[in-house]
């Protein structure tokens, strides 16, 4: 089975705070992304990666930024948390395929920031 | 630009009973849609996609979806309903003819199922 993780599933920082979300993909996927879920709002694309070192920004990038250094792994950062960056933040892979293949979730991460 | 809606954001209905939940979408050239559930305290899951070819695709648990291109629509059915299937549903389209990468999800849609 495919599986993603995602190293917290309930993370808790101040605001101001430089915040690092892991994920990593077991199924060596070229596609990697980055979401947050907010109520009503349904998932919303902040960055995503097609290769090692490639990124490209999604809907939502402001206050966002990413690395991916190695082919598993795909690392947001949150350079300094703000109260509105409160949700849960999902990351996903998918191989690669003219985007007509499906996404694996991790099971998210639920970010507080107070 | 691409987008999709989920008209409803919630759906009850008895166990035994078909469901449908409703997607409509938006695209400039050939959709490729998918729709995803979400369990409580867990994340999205693939259900099942069209790409191309027959306008009914199925899917894990029982799901089915028609594609409609008059009518621009991806309804999500099951046609009897489990309590287990309670949980947020949501349908997502990408655009076959953009290049890109981007997938666009709706808001989601929860269904309760009452036993």
């Amino acid at each position: 089975d495919v599986k993603v993780t995602q190293s917290s599933r309930y993370l808790v920082k101040r605001t101001g705070e430089k915040v690092f979300l892991e994920c990593v993909q077991d199924m060596d996927h070229e596609n990697m992304f980055w979401y947050r879920q907010d109520p009503g709002l349904g998932l919303r694309l902040i960055y995503f990666s097609y290769d090692v070192k490639m990124k490209e920004k999604g809907d939502i990038p402001e206050g966002y930024s990413v690395s991916r250094e190695k082919k598993e792994r795909f690392s947001l950062i949150l350079e300094s948390a703000s109260t509105n960056q409160t949700s849960m933040y999902l990351c996903a892979s998918s191989s690669w395929g003219d985007g007509y293949n499906e996404q694996f979730f991790g099971p998210g991460t639920r970010l507080t920031v107070l | 630009a691409q987008s999709v809606a989920q008209p409803e954001d919630q759906v009850n209905v008895a166990e035994g009973n078909p469901l449908t939940v409703k997607c409509t979408y938006s695209v400039s050239g050939n959709p490729y849609l998918f729709w995803y559930v979400q369990y409580p305290n867990r994340g999205l899951q693939f259900l099942l996609k069209y790409i191309t070819g027959d306008n009914l695709v199925k899917g894990s648990y029982g799901f089915e979806a028609e594609f409609n291109k008059s009518q621009t629509s991806f309804h999500l059915k099951k046609p009897s309903a489990l309590v287990s299937d309670s949980a947020l549903y949501f349908c997502a389209v990408r655009d076959g003819g953009d290049g890109g990468f981007k997938t666009i999800f709706g808001a989601g849609t929860r269904l309760f199922v009452k036993a």
